[in-house]
């Protein structure tokens, strides 16, 4: 069965850290991969996806990942880390053939200290 | 304003009664879904519904069922049956027809059972 892990369950960074939150995940087939962020109070919301090309993708508010497929991982980095950046970031895979069976990470609650 | 609306925000409920969380959507999606959010558990889908009069169990449908009859509307009932209530509850969209599927989130509704 799919599964995605998030490494990280809380971090806590000082403004202007860089931050990188590590996501693996568990397939062998074409996957599509995203990053979601749900910052306080506010929905849940899509910062970057994989679907083909280039590994490196860039988001909004300066995030980008990396997938790299032989190590299954899709990890969030960003340089410089702002207090508007706390969220709780989720990982998630699809299979792409559809995206009905898309699967969730734990999530990682990020707190910027200012 | 294309979105999803899901009301109410909170809702409170006695053990043993039925409850039916709204989801409308007018982003013109087929596919639509509900997730259950719990603290360290990131997302787990309980139902997903890919066409009007059509849906599917999810990973955590037992205590829950939803109705699709318009393509705009995706309620879920929580029954009596499902032992734990208590949790956020998440509607999404998305496209079925066009890689890689990201979802779209409505604001969500806590749910406490007591």
């Amino acid at each position: 069965a799919q599964s995605v892990s998030q490494h990280n369950h809380h971090v806590i960074l000082s403004e202007a850290a860089s931050l990188e939150l590590g996501c693996n995940y568990s397939y062998g087939g074409t996957v599509n991969l995203f990053w979601y962020v749900q910052y306080p109070g506010q929905h849940l919301q899509l910062l970057l996806k994989y679907f083909s090309g280039d590994p490196l993708v860039k988001g909004i508010k300066g995030f980008e990942a990396e997938f790299i497929k032989s190590k299954f991982s899709f990890n969030l980095r960003k340089p410089s880390v702002q207090w508007s950046d706390t969220a709780e970031y989720f990982c998630a895979v699809n299979a792409g053939t559809g995206g009905f069976k898309t699967i969730f990470g734990a999530g990682t609650r990020l707190f910027v200290k200012a | 304003d294309g979105g999803i609306t899901q009301s109410p925000k909170y809702l409170f409920r006695k053990e043993g009664q039925n409850v039916t969380l709204s989801c409308e959507q007018n982003l013109n999606h087929d596919a639509m879904y509900w997730y259950r959010q719990d603290p360290g558990q990131g997302l787990r889908l309980i139902y997903y519904s890919q066409i009007v009069n059509d849906f599917q169990k999810g990973d955590i449908a037992e205590g829950y069922s939803v109705s699709r009859e318009k393509k705009e509307s995706f309620p879920l009932t929580v029954t009596s049956a499902q032992k734990n209530p208590t949790a956020f509850y998440l509607c999404a969209s998305s496209t079925w027809t066009q890689p890689p599927y990201e979802q779209y989130f409505g604001p969500g509704t806590r749910l406490t059972v007591t």
